[in-house]
């Protein structure tokens, strides 16, 4: 049974640093064709991609905030790493990890903890 | 980036009714389309992957159709179950992106 679950702070304040930790079970990022995706969603707004990472580590970034993005991963410890440096209000947003398969296809998601940007 | 167009943003529908989504994307991107289904306050979950293939376990009366910049997801049989926000993705080329989603409620 693949499960994945996101966890970090619910609130950090503007120009900090926001760490989140996917833990996830059921299979493994060494397997070729696997990655990891981290995805955001705003309160009432839609959806969007901002990182993966592969099964052989490569990395891929959102091209608006590739300049803040880090994504990190511990297969030892079936765990995948974001950082977000530089926090603004706007960055408030429900962030998800997500299994990927197939170059893009989203088949397995964290439940998503709301991370809210405020002094 | 590809940019993907949803419409309608909402549309409100009586139980069994045929309910119709489109989604178009800025360039072509032969299938590599995917519909989600989100619940208020849940993650999104996968219905349909490559424009036309139903996830494991997805109800039959959801199905996709469509390739190049043009796709369709449609519900046969509207259920009250399926009052949702419905997403489509491209996966054609990163940035992946999503369309900005359809909000389906019952009439």
């Amino acid at each position: 049974q693949v499960t994945l679950k996101e966890s970090g702070p619910a609130l950090v304040k503007p120009t900090q640093t926001l760490t989140l930790t996917c833990s996830f079970s059921g299979f493994s990022l060494n397997s070729n064709g696997m990655r990891v995706s981290w995805i955001r969603q705003p309160p009432g707004k839609a959806l969007e991609w901002l990182a993966h990472i592969d099964w052989d580590d490569d990395k891929f970034y959102s091209t608006s905030l590739k300049t803040r993005l880090t994504i990190s991963k511990d297969p030892s410890k079936n765990q995948v790493v974001l950082t977000m440096t530089n926090m603004d209000p706007v960055d408030t947003a429900t962030y998800y990890c997500a299994r990927m398969i197939r170059g893009g296809v989203f088949d397995y998601w964290g439940q998503g903890p709301l991370v809210t940007v405020s002094s | 980036d590809i940019q993907m167009t949803q419409s309608p943003s909402s549309l409100s529908a009586s139980v069994g009714d045929r309910v119709t989504i489109t989604c178009q994307a800025s360039q072509d991107i032969t299938n590599y389309l995917n519909w989600y289904q989100q619940k208020p306050g849940k993650a999104p979950k996968l219905l349909i992957y490559d424009a036309s293939n139903l996830e494991t376990g997805v109800p039959s009366r959801f199905s996709g159709s469509g390739s190049g910049t043009d796709f369709t997801f449609t519900i046969s049989s509207l259920q009250p179950e399926d009052i949702a926000t419905y997403y489509c993705q491209q996966f054609d080329n990163l940035p992946l992106t999503f369309g900005g989603g359809t909000k389906v409620e019952i009439k």
